[in-house]
């Protein structure tokens, strides 16, 4: 089945360390998106990518950064994590940047900072 | 701006009963709207969407309308069942690069 695969499901980082969370992708979809979403509220959009052209949310914070290596891959860095930074998550597809077009997610990874 | 609300959650019916779900929004344009599900530990689910005004989107027995008048896209089944228990995320988009704008999530909770 096509689908979007986000690994790990789970990680623990300390506060300050670097950590980079992964994407991947069978849809062969064009855009690429990672939201943010702590406890109890509405996911939140960090960045997207359409092909290589890389869109940041103004109000995304620099310690977030993403990759998109290839088509099928996308990561998030987060260079210097928090204790504000532990949330839930989730990476997104479409096909088009339509606002008609679906977007697809993944499991998402839940961050946990120490 | 773009924002969408919600009614406030934990909603808990018994099995059977009717549900609505509220969720009215603010957009420029023709924004295009959607009902996600998430069920506990995991990502999203589309469980509907309307791309234009007076549009029904519906799945697994679930129900929306594109009201353009009302500015709602309220959420209904005729007959919940336990395994709909979940939060469910009313949400738009509107050509801004397709970002989806949430409502703050409802969370469902049908009893046996």
């Amino acid at each position: 089945d096509a689908m979007v695969i986000q690994n790990p499901r789970y990680q623990v980082t300390q506060f300050g360390k670097p950590v980079t969370l992964s994407c991947s992708q069978t849809l062969n979809h064009n855009v690429m998106y990672w939201y943010q979403q702590k406890s109890s509220q509405a996911p939140k959009l960090l960045f997207h990518y359409y092909d290589k052209d890389f869109n940041n949310e103004a109000d995304t914070p620099d310690n977030f950064q993403s990759r998109r290596p290839n088509t099928s891959f996308c990561f998030l860095d987060i260079r210097s994590p928090g204790l504000g930074d532990a949330a839930m998550y989730l990476c997104a597809t479409s096909r088009l940047r339509t606002g008609t077009d679906t977007q697809y997610f993944g499991p998402g990874t839940r961050l946990t900072v120490l | 701006g773009n924002s969408v609300t919600q009614m406030e959650g934990p909603v808990t019916l018994s099995e059977e009963a009717f549900l609505t779900i509220n969720c009215t929004y603010t957009a420029t344009g023709y924004p295009s709207l959607f009902w996600y599900v998430q069920y506990p530990g995991e990502g999203l689910q589309l469980l509907l969407k309307a791309t234009k005004a007076d549009d029904k989107g519906s799945n697994k027995g679930f129900e929306a309308t594109y009201r353009k008048e009302t500015t709602s896209f309220h959420l209904e089944k005729g007959s919940v069942q336990v395994s709909d228990s979940a939060v469910y995320f009313c949400a738009l988009t509107n050509n801004q690069g397709g970002k989806l704008i949430f409502g703050q999530g409802t969370e469902l909770s049908v009893k046996p």
